[in-house]
């Protein structure tokens, strides 16, 4: 699976929008974005997933880069709540689910 | 589904001491992880399981540690003997086994102490 590099930390205001970055210049073209969460105390949750388009669901929007180098996820109203560790992971498509393999993630705290 | 059942949350136990860490997948999920997170490591995959068969365990430190799937809802992590560096918090996860995407649904932990 691609390496993953994302900053260790960031802070955004609370309602405002959260953009986390992610590259993975080394993805290949079956390997599939991955961005998870965990909340301090709490196991690790999925948040959204992507090849190359743009995704959105309740949680999150996922903009991959056309060259699929980068990418960024985007917490459109971040809450207190939000304030977690984000991992984004690249892993290929194949049948079944070997494991997730998580880098240090980003740690997102959302001020008041 | 009440999710990933993990028992116990908590565990102190002394050095050498047996330990055994339980896990409850979602019902109908074909694939079972193990992985241990420590502040210096992050989270390791130490164990798959498919179908109740372990797939892959070369993320298992070493012997002390051994992992077993009786059955399609049932899981254990046993460490014997235990030692301090194992003190981590051990997640389990399962998923579907689907081609292309799988989400894996993670349990709350077991915090896990060897003093």
């Amino acid at each position: 699976d691609a390496k993953t590099t994302q900053p260790p930390s960031m802070d955004c205001a609370e309602g405002r929008a959260a953009n986390l970055p992610c590259n993975h210049s080394t993805i290949s073209g079956n390997e599939y974005v991955y961005w998870y969460r965990q909340i301090h105390s709490q196991g690790p949750q999925y948040i959204i997933h992507g090849l190359k388009n743009n995704e959105t669901n309740e949680m999150a929007s996922l903009i991959i880069t056309e060259d699929r180098k980068s990418s960024t996820l985007i917490l459109p109203h971040a809450t207190l709540r939000d304030t977690a560790v984000y991992y984004c992971i690249v892993r290929g498509s194949g049948g079944g689910a070997d494991g997730l393999t998580f880098g240090k993630g980003t740690h997102l705290i959302i001020q008041p | 589904d009440a999710g990933v059942i993990q028992s116990p949350r908590h565990e102190v136990t002394e050095m050498g001491q047996e330990v055994t860490l339980r896990c409850k997948p979602i019902s109908g999920h074909d694939y079972l992880f193990w992985y241990r997170q420590t502040m210096m490591r992050g989270l390791e995959l130490l164990i798959y399981f498919n179908n109740n068969v372990p797939i892959d365990d070369s993320g298992m430190p070493e012997d002390r540690f051994s992992a077993k799937m009786p059955n399609a809802s049932f899981s254990t992590l046993k460490i014997q003997p235990s030692e301090p560096r194992d003190s981590a918090v051990y997640f389990c996860a399962s998923s579907l086994d689907t081609t292309g995407f799988t989400e894996a649904f993670f349990g709350q932990g077991t915090r896990l102490t060897v003093v």
